[in-house]
């Protein structure tokens, strides 16, 4: 079967680093995919990888490593406004997308 | 940027009401719209793919007859969701595309039903 595994929760405090990561087990693979949630809200664009690397965007970077099946997430400099869910998706061979359930943000003062 | 509109954005509805969810590009063409369903603390689940002007393609396990999908021109989708019961109150969300490729969608706001 397909499968995205993040973490269900991480918290951080306003300021720091913090990594938020994605392993999946797709048929096939087109490309991986990062959002940003809130509450009550429709998922926002934050990242596309489908080459293996780190690919930069201001505060945002999300990192890919095919061959491990693996990404992350990095938020710098925290703000309150980064508490949200970050939801990992994977297109597969068939250019379906797969979702992982998201790992809820919280940001301390 | 491509911005999309949803409505209404909550619905609260009887048990055996149908209820319509629109969905519209608002200032670009979309070829091609996806209607998600998000419960609570879940993933967002892929329920159907409709192109203007054909019929929707359904998930597995998503039933056509009871999720109605009309893609009646580039700017409007409509989702019906039909004899509703309360195990259908749900986060329903819809995407819109350009050129029918997945790293082109662009959101909706979404819309919460609840159904008594």
């Amino acid at each position: 079967g397909q499968n995205i595994d993040q973490p269900t929760e991480m918290t951080a405090t306003e300021g720091a680093i913090v990594q938020i990561n994605c392993t999946y087990q797709t048929s096939g693979f087109n490309g991986l995919f990062w959002y940003q949630q809130h509450a009550g809200e429709a998922p926002t664009f934050l990242s596309y990888n489908v080459l293996d690397g780190l690919e930069e965007k201001g505060r945002f970077s999300s990192f890919l490593s095919r061959s491990k099946g693996y990404s992350y997430l990095l938020l710098k400099e925290l703000q309150m406004k980064d508490s949200a869910s970050y939801l990992c998706a994977v297109l597969d061979s068939n250019y379906q997308l797969i979702w992982g359930a998201g790992t809820k943000l919280i940001i301390k003062p | 940027g491509a911005v999309v509109s949803q409505h209404p954005s909550w619905v609260i509805c009887k048990s055996g009401t149908s209820v319509k969810i629109e969905c519209r590009s608002l200032d670009f063409q979309a070829t091609t719209m996806f209607w998600y369903r998000q419960f609570p603390k879940q993933s967002l689940m892929l329920m159907a793919t409709s192109n203007e002007g054909s019929k929707a393609t359904y998930e597995q396990g998503v039933e056509k007859d009871k999720f109605l999908i009309n893609h009646a021109s580039l700017t409007l989708s409509t989702l019906t969701v039909t004899s509703a019961h309360p195990e259908d109150s749900s986060f329903y969300i819809c995407s819109a595309s350009t050129s029918g490729d997945y790293n082109e969608q662009f959101f909706g706001p979404g819309t919460r039903l609840t159904v008594l």
